[in-house]
């Protein structure tokens, strides 16, 4: 059974950077697509970045450029940085394997992607 | 647009069948996946491509598509249905990832 564990600071001052870490047990790093997503409170679901084992990343534009994902293949382990934190930040942190469907040739690409597991959730407060 | 949309609220009576719906242009390409998320827990995934269903999820939940768009539909709603239910899907463009606003299931 695959498990996710993440940890990382739940409190910070704006302009400080955050940091989250995802440990992965019953499975290699060295496969998927190794997510981050948020949640405002009482708001939705946010997706942030994706690191794959090589090292390759995207991320959400609307971050620009203060997210920093990585991989550690030998902790099994991968990282979010989002630098320059403001109050708008604060959010619950999830790590989350994400997963891409079959080749579909008529269309040239996946059709659909999907994230499970999920880490336990992690509770970022952004406050001076 | 690279936006997934869905209704923020819907209710359904226990026992009756419910249609969770989420709308984009990327529907039009790509398949959604759905989340069930219960209040202090993390999303758990319920549906993923056009019909897939992880082991352990009941057979009420299924999933359809229709032009611009994708719905999670439960049968025979149960009490424990009652929860916030999430659409994801790749955008459009490029490989980023699309989650839809959220329902806000209440099973009466």
């Amino acid at each position: 059974q695959v498990q996710l564990q993440q940890w990382g600071a739940g409190l910070l001052k704006p302009s400080e950077t955050l940091s989250l870490t995802c440990t992965v047990s019953g499975d290699s790093v060295r496969s998927y697509y190794w997510s981050w997503i948020r949640q405002p409170p009482g708001k939705g679901l946010e997706w942030i970045a994706y690191v794959y084992y090589s090292g390759s990343t995207n991320h959400n534009p609307s971050l620009k450029s203060r997210v920093t994902t990585s991989v550690d293949r030998s902790k099994n382990q991968f990282s979010l940085n989002l630098s320059s934190v403001t109050a708008a930040d604060t959010a619950v942190y999830y790590c989350a394997r994400g997963q891409r469907g079959p080749h579909d040739y008529d269309w040239g690409t996946y059709r659909y992607n999907w994230f499970d597991p999920w880490g336990q959730g992690t509770l970022v407060i952004v406050s001076s | 647009s690279s936006e997934l949309t869905q209704d923020p609220a819907v209710s359904v009576a226990l026992g009756q069948t419910v249609r969770i719906t989420c709308q984009g242009d990327s529907l039009r390409s790509y398949y959604a996946s759905w989340y069930q998320q219960k209040p202090g827990q993390a999303p758990v995934i319920v549906i993923f491509g056009k019909n897939n269903r992880p082991s352990g999820i009941p057979d009420r939940f299924s999933g359809s598509s229709s032009g611009n768009t994708a719905s999670l539909i439960i049968t025979g709603a149960q009490a424990e249905d009652e929860a916030d239910y999430y659409c994801n899907s790749r955008d459009i463009k490029n490989d980023h990832v699309l989650f839809g606003g959220g329902t806000k299931l209440t099973v009466l």
